[in-house]
């Protein structure tokens, strides 16, 4: 299976702030990869697709970027309705992996 | 709008099936491959198999192949994910969710969720 290993799994911050979360791939996984936010008692919803790909009305402070096997969601300028868990997924190879998730908490 | 919408939480004794239902709208049910994926209290989310609706074709995970069968009802774009000889280990919050190729197979919707409770 390909494991996920996001990092940190834990960051604490203030609105405004850059904050960066990595996805590292144990192998190569191209682009197919996606970032995911979760709010507790409800379901992931999706911000980024192939890596990159901003889903429509996802606003345009979180970006995607990819080099090799190591992936990285940003957020430019943190909102308080963006503090929440996020996850990456590999939709490469079967079985569909995620990490271990990052939660975002107020500073 | 697009939706899926899942069957009620439910409890069941060790040993038991449980089968949830995830009723979708909005969209050509057969065109949309629809996943399963599951989240223990505290975990990460665990992939757990997948339909392709418009040949009923499945794969599953093999950690939980034997125990785990999704099927669909074309009728009533729904599919359904029963899930046997249920542990403890088996609490958790389950998801339905739709796979889109052009958004390179990623999940653009999900269900509520269904809470499924393994108690004696």
């Amino acid at each position: 299976d390909i494991q996920l290993t996001q990092s940190p799994s834990f960051l604490s911050a203030s609105v405004g702030d850059r904050v960066t979360i990595t996805c590292r791939a144990s192998q190569g996984i191209v682009s197919y990869l996606a970032w995911y936010q979760q709010k507790p008692g409800k379901a992931p919803e999706l911000l980024i697709y192939a890596a990159s790909t901003l889903e429509s009305g996802v606003p345009s402070r979180f970006s995607g970027s990819a080099s090799g096997t190591e992936f990285t969601l940003t957020i430019s300028s943190l909102q308080p309705e963006d503090f929440a868990t996020y996850y990456c997924q590999q939709i490469h190879t079967f079985p569909l992996t995620f990490g271990g998730g990052t939660k975002i908490e107020i500073k | 709008q697009v939706q899926l919408v899942q069957s009620g939480a439910d409890v069941k004794k060790p040993g038991a099936s449980v089968n949830i239902s995830c009723k979708t709208s909005g969209y050509a049910f057969n065109n949309y491959a629809l996943h399963w994926v599951r989240q223990a209290p505290g975990e990460r989310l665990e992939w757990m198999g997948w339909i392709n609706p418009g040949s009923a074709n499945t794969k599953y995970s093999e950690k939980l192949q034997g125990r785990v069968t999704i099927t669909r009802d074309r009728s009533e774009s729904t599919s359904y994910m029963e899930l046997s000889s249920l542990t403890s280990e088996d609490t958790s919050i389950y998801f339905c969710a739709r796979g889109v190729p052009n958004l390179g197979d990623a999940f653009d919707i999900w269900g509520q969720g269904t809470v499924v409770t393994v108690s004696s």
